[in-house]
């Protein structure tokens, strides 16, 4: 069974900080992995999808890089501001089903950006 | 921005009670989804619902849910007999074609069961 691990739980940065988010999963045949931002109270929204087949994705100031033989993927977040601060999910899409696959999240990494 | 939106934001109803949440999903998309996640938890994975029927569930999704696509736009998700333990955010997502591609998620409703 595929499970998602996120370190840490919790991240407080000054604005204007690199920082690294971290992701692990069990299982390496997956065909994706999405990195998704939820702030309190609300949805999901998605930031980068990373395919199997690819080392990384950039979207602005984030970088997500997969290792997926090493069942691992970090989400890089350059020059950090306070508008980051949010809970960022980590979610794997198993490759044992054909079809419309669900996705497996970790529990989060809280981040705060102190202005 | 085409986006996935789900009505109501807040539902809070009495144990045993039946409801039905819905969810619009992105207009061109073809695979659609039903995750919760109860407070301080993970997202959990509901059902999936391709081609008017359903293609995967979870342990969770017992015979007390169930799904529909009334039409060509909306996707219900139906709880039967609510628990105290189905309180949760419930979120819709869709996507425009298989597991390869970015499912995008609605804003929840928020399930309150007392």
């Amino acid at each position: 069974k595929q499970e998602v691990t996120q370190i840490p739980a919790a991240l407080s940065v000054p604005e204007g900080e690199n920082l690294v988010l971290n992701c692990s999963f069990t299982d390496s045949a997956i065909y994706n992995l999405q990195w998704f931002r939820q702030d309190p109270g609300k949805g999901l929204t998605s930031l980068l999808l990373i395919q199997s087949s690819q080392r990384e994705q950039t979207s602005g100031r984030l970088n997500a890089s997969l290792d997926k033989s090493s069942g691992r993927s970090t989400l890089y977040i350059a020059a950090s501001q306070p508008g980051d601060s949010a809970t960022y999910l980590c979610a794997v899409s198993p490759g044992r089903y054909s079809g419309n696959t669900p996705l497996v999240f970790g529990k989060g990494t809280r981040l705060s950006v102190i202005a | 921005e085409p986006e996935v939106t789900q009505t109501p934001s807040h539902q809070v109803t009495q144990m045993g009670q039946e409801v039905i949440l819905r969810c619009v999903p992105i207009s061109n998309h073809l695979y659609f989804y039903w995750y919760r996640q109860i407070l301080g938890q993970k997202v959990e994975f509901l059902v999936s619902f391709y081609n008017n029927e359903i293609s995967e569930k979870s342990e969770i999704f017992d015979d007390q849910f169930s799904v529909e696509r009334p039409d060509g736009s909306n996707f219900t998700l139906k709880i039967r007999s609510t628990k105290l333990e189905d309180s949760a955010m419930y979120f819709c997502a869709s996507s425009e074609r298989d597991t390869q591609e970015t499912q995008y998620f609605g804003p929840g409703t928020r399930l309150l069961v007392l």
